[in-house]
């Protein structure tokens, strides 16, 4: 049964450190998401790659937060430095777009368990 | 992309039906109805989705009125681990592949 997998699953950490999160997409999907979810904001889109190419992180605060694809089995998200108001729970997604000229669209994201971040 | 109202909470009892409505009337002919769900604590899990014709599958079975302005899904025999958020979500084809855009869905409570 393949899954999306995230490390950690939970982090505590204080205000200015620096914090890395790791996803491992489904084996053979090419295109990989991150959201992030809020009391508040609810689930928000931050970023997401296909074949490893950033194609859109306009939700990404981009003086502390960055992603990348250091290749096609893992996306990282950093924030550093953090602050609290990051705190909330990060999920990787992974999938496949449709091939092209197909009747029925075939576009399923699959998610990870999410990372839960508390900064202090 | 088109927005869509869902009511912010429903019960249900357990083996019955749920039926959770998701009005998206300013949809265009080119945006599919796609339905996620998020069992607390967990990621959000892909249900089922559809253009204009109704659709079924093993988790769930979806109605689109024909002006496509609503939809239902529907869980024929909910149980208490179909207790979830539940996010109706329009989407373009042209966007196939891209972002999910989630709105505040609909908590549904299955009640024994």
């Amino acid at each position: 049964d393949a899954r999306v997998t995230q490390t950690p699953r939970h982090k505590v950490t204080e205000m200015g450190q620096e914090v890395t999160m790791r996803c491992q997409p489904i084996l053979g999907h090419n295109t990989v998401f991150w959201y992030r979810q809020t009391m508040m904001q609810g689930l928000e889109l931050l970023a997401y790659f296909r074949n490893r190419a950033p194609l859109d992180d306009s939700g990404m605060p981009k003086d502390r937060f960055s992603a990348e694809m250091p290749d096609a089995t893992l996306a990282t998200l950093k924030i550093q430095p953090s602050e609290p108001r990051d705190s909330a729970v990060y999920f990787c997604a992974s999938g496949l777009p449709p091939k092209l000229g197909t009747h029925r669209s075939t576009d399923t994201q699959y998610f990870g368990p999410g990372t839960r971040l508390t900064v202090l | 992309d088109a927005k869509t109202t869902q009511p912010p909470s429903m019960d249900c009892a357990e083996g019955r039906a749920a039926n959770l409505p998701c009005n998206h009337s300013t949809i265009s002919g080119n945006e599919y109805v796609y339905w996620y769900r998020q069992i607390h604590s967990q990621g959000p899990q892909y249900i089922i989705h559809g253009l204009k014709n109704n659709e079924t599958n093993e988790m769930a079975s979806l109605i689109i009125t024909e002006d496509r302005k609503s939809s239902t899904l529907i869980l024929p025999h909910a149980t208490l681990r179909d207790t979830a958020v539940y996010y109706c979500i329009v989407r373009p084809v042209y966007n196939q592949g891209g972002k999910l855009i989630f709105g505040q869905g609909t908590e549904l409570s299955v009640k024994p």
